[in-house]
């Protein structure tokens, strides 16, 4: 199994709604990302985990919630969001890289969220 | 703090027209420069890693080469298939353990390829 599988694809929610969006891969990754994109922008990293512990956050607002619950899945809880929090959701996987070396990550399809 | 910039924004190129894409990059201490391609509304797909100057790695139209300062990517006799989006991103050394595999990304080339 070579694939991280996000879910949902789209999400449209309100902005007193509360939904989490998951990711899940099986390829023994121990580090996990999720990253937020906007239209022909490059991707911007919000949180990094690494074996399971929250190692990065890119100073991301409370009103999303990071967790990892164990090695093969993470999850980002959504509360009280706002219209511009609108984008493409993409969660990654790594090997953790030591001080030498680094790896690619493999990304999954993305949620699209909208926020009305 | 890490700094990637991709020339041009977006190509338009006929089928077979060979063209390279840019990616500047400044960074204290590479530990790694990547290719990505990204269709729309899809998570980006890994092509390259890079880590030394004068590294070069190929994969069917595509070739990545590498600099103290840039990588260029090589897009020979592209198909329409090769329309996408190309993303370059660094890693940094951060010392003896990294916390996570940390990328920061460029503004990607929308590059278009027209039969």
């Amino acid at each position: 199994d070579t694939e991280v599988t996000q879910t949902p694809k789209h999400l449209v929610m309100g902005m007193t709604n509360k939904k989490s969006l998951k990711c899940e891969q099986h390829m023994g990754h121990r580090a996990m990302y999720w990253y937020k994109q906007k239209a022909k922008k490059p991707p911007e990293l919000m949180f990094v985990y690494s074996y399971e512990k929250l190692s990065i956050n890119e100073s991301v607002p409370s009103r999303f919630s990071p967790e990892c619950p164990n090695s093969s899945l993470l999850n980002l809880h959504l509360h009280a969001l706002q219209p511009e929090d609108s984008a493409l959701y993409l969660c990654a996987s790594s090997r953790v890289g030591g001080s030498q070396t680094t790896y690619g990550y493999t990304f999954g399809s993305g949620t699209r969220l909208t926020v009305v | 703090e890490d700094q990637v910039t991709q020339s041009p924004e977006a190509l338009r190129l006929q089928e077979g027209e060979s063209s390279s894409l840019n990616c500047s990059y400044t960074v204290s201490g590479l530990r790694g420069l990547f290719w990505y391609r990204q269709d729309p509304g899809k998570g980006p797909e890994f092509l390259f890693t890079l880590y030394s100057a004068g590294e070069e790695k190929e994969k069917e139209r595509l070739k990545a080469t590498l600099t103290k300062k840039e990588s260029f990517l090589h897009i020979t006799a592209p198909k329409p298939e090769d329309s996408a989006t190309y993303l370059c991103a660094v890693q940094e050394h951060r010392g003896i353990k990294a916390a996570g595999n940390k990328l920061t990304f460029g503004g990607g080339t929308r590059v278009l390829v027209k039969p």
